[in-house]
């Protein structure tokens, strides 16, 4: 069975601190995908690595997939309180079925 | 920008009653989904569609659960009988290439199902 275990789970921060999201499995993924959700809303999608060391920035977001794909990070600099949310990844095995982490809640205080 | 639409948004239902959840996928993907999403849970696959089957199934999705795609846009989740343990928050999702390509999946914003 695949896992994403994230960490940490919660986080309250001011407003121009950074942070560092983990995802973390003993599963090798063929890609991960990092997804912010709203209460209430469905998931949306950041980004998607594909390869081992891979760096992806997105703004203020620099998302970094493990050598062997087996773990990924989502570090924000300067956070501003619109990036409240919850921040989750997800794996692709190779099948259809994508695996979700819990997700990590984010709240960043003006 | 091009959406994924999930009707209803809400939706009370006594157990035992048939329910159908709605989607529109985005009108150029080829593989469509739907997850779950139980109060303050993890997301959770249920099934994938492709070419007009299912490609792949969990094993949440049982004989209660079943899925169409009636015409050239909708995308349909029927389940059965509800169960008290169906109330979750449902959620369509479309994709160019599907997991085994990139695994981007767009989400629409979700249909809450609440059984009583």
């Amino acid at each position: 069975t695949q896992l994403l275990e994230q960490s940490p789970q919660f986080l309250s921060i001011q407003e121009g601190e950074n942070l560092t999201v983990y995802c973390n499995s003993s599963s090798v993924f063929s890609s991960l995908q990092w997804y912010r959700q709203e209460p209430g809303e469905g998931p949306v999608l950041l980004v998607t690595v594909v390869t081992g060391g891979e760096v992806k920035k997105l703004k203020r977001l620099t998302f970094q997939f493990g050598d062997a794909r087996k773990d990924s990070s989502l570090h924000i600099t300067a956070a501003q309180p619109g990036d409240t949310g919850l921040y989750l990844c997800a794996g692709a095995g190779g099948s259809e079925k994508l695996v979700f982490g819990k997700g990590m809640k984010l709240t960043v205080n003006p | 920008e091009p959406e994924v639409t999930q009707t209803p948004s809400h939706q009370v239902t006594q157990m035992g009653q048939e329910v159908i959840l709605r989607c529109v996928p985005i009108s150029n993907h080829l593989y469509f989904y739907w997850y779950r999403q139980i109060l303050g849970q993890k997301v959770e696959f249920l099934v994938s569609f492709y070419n007009n089957e299912i490609s792949e199934k969990s094993e949440i999705f049982d004989d209660q659960f079943s899925v169409e795609r009636p015409d050239g846009s909708n995308f349909t989740l029927k389940i059965r009988s509800t169960k008290l343990e169906d109330s979750a928050m449902y959620f369509c999702a479309s994709s160019v290439r599907g997991g085994r390509g990139t695994g981007e999946l767009f989400f629409g914003e979700g249909s809450r199902l609440t059984v009583l």
